[in-house]
């Protein structure tokens, strides 16, 4: 099974601030890597699909790049809204994975 | 516009079988490429891949988790239904039906059923 991790686990920015979040694949999984975000108590909702590209009707403020092995999820202009867990996830093979999610909360 | 949601009960007690069914609308279950998936998230834990079917009728399982799921789809309903056996504690967790349009990424979600495992 390829293995995902995310940092940090959690971090706390002011608004206004650029966020980064990073995500590693245990094997090389080329752009096949997604990211989520989850608000307490609600479902996961897309954001970014094959690395870097932007899921209809999601905020510009997100982005992804990266690919093989390491990724990056970035929230510029951090807004009290964006407070939730994103999660990354692959799909190179099956068993699809999750990263273990990183908390963003506001200073 | 793409719903999901799924049903089934929120207690169930060890051994049982669990049987939770996704209804959903705004696509069909036979256009080609895609599938419906199966994915739980432990309280406080990372979510977890289940199970998928495809348009095609194709299914893939977790691993770990094979001999204890099945998953089924029914187009004339619009539904998928996912049984899983032998329900254990650590079975408690939200589970999630999803739908991908081809089996890479999950753009729509359903609320979401936290089931819980205790006699």
């Amino acid at each position: 099974d390829i293995q995902m991790t995310q940092s940090p686990s959690s971090l706390s920015a002011s608004v206004g601030d650029r966020v980064t979040i990073t995500c590693q694949a245990s094997q090389d999984i080329t752009n096949y890597l997604n990211w989520y975000q989850q608000k307490p108590g609600k479902a996961p909702k897309l954001l970014i699909y094959d690395a870097s590209n932007l899921q209809t009707g999601v905020s510009s403020r997100f982005s992804g790049s990266g690919s093989g092995t390491d990724f990056t999820f970035t929230i510029s202009n951090l807004q009290p809204e964006d407070i939730a867990t994103y999660f990354c996830q692959h799909y190179k093979s099956l068993p699809i994975t999750f990263g273990p999610g990183t908390k963003v909360n506001i200073k | 516009q793409i719903t999901l949601k799924e049903s089934g009960p929120t207690l169930v007690k060890p051994t049982q079988t669990l049987t939770l069914t996704c209804d959903f609308s705004g696509f069909s279950l036979t256009t080609s490429g895609v599938a419906v998936a199966w994915i739980r998230q432990p309280p406080g834990k990372a979510l977890e891949w289940l199970a998928l079917i495809y348009w095609n009728g194709d299914k893939r399982y977790r691993s770990s988790l094979k001999t204890r799921l099945t998953i089924t789809k029914d187009t004339s309903k619009d539904q998928v239904v996912l049984t899983m056996t032998n329900m254990d504690p650590v079975d408690t967790a939200t589970y999630y039906c999803a739908h991908s349009p081809a089996a890479i990424h999950f753009d729509e979600w359903s609320q979401g059923t936290l089931v819980t495992v205790s006699s």
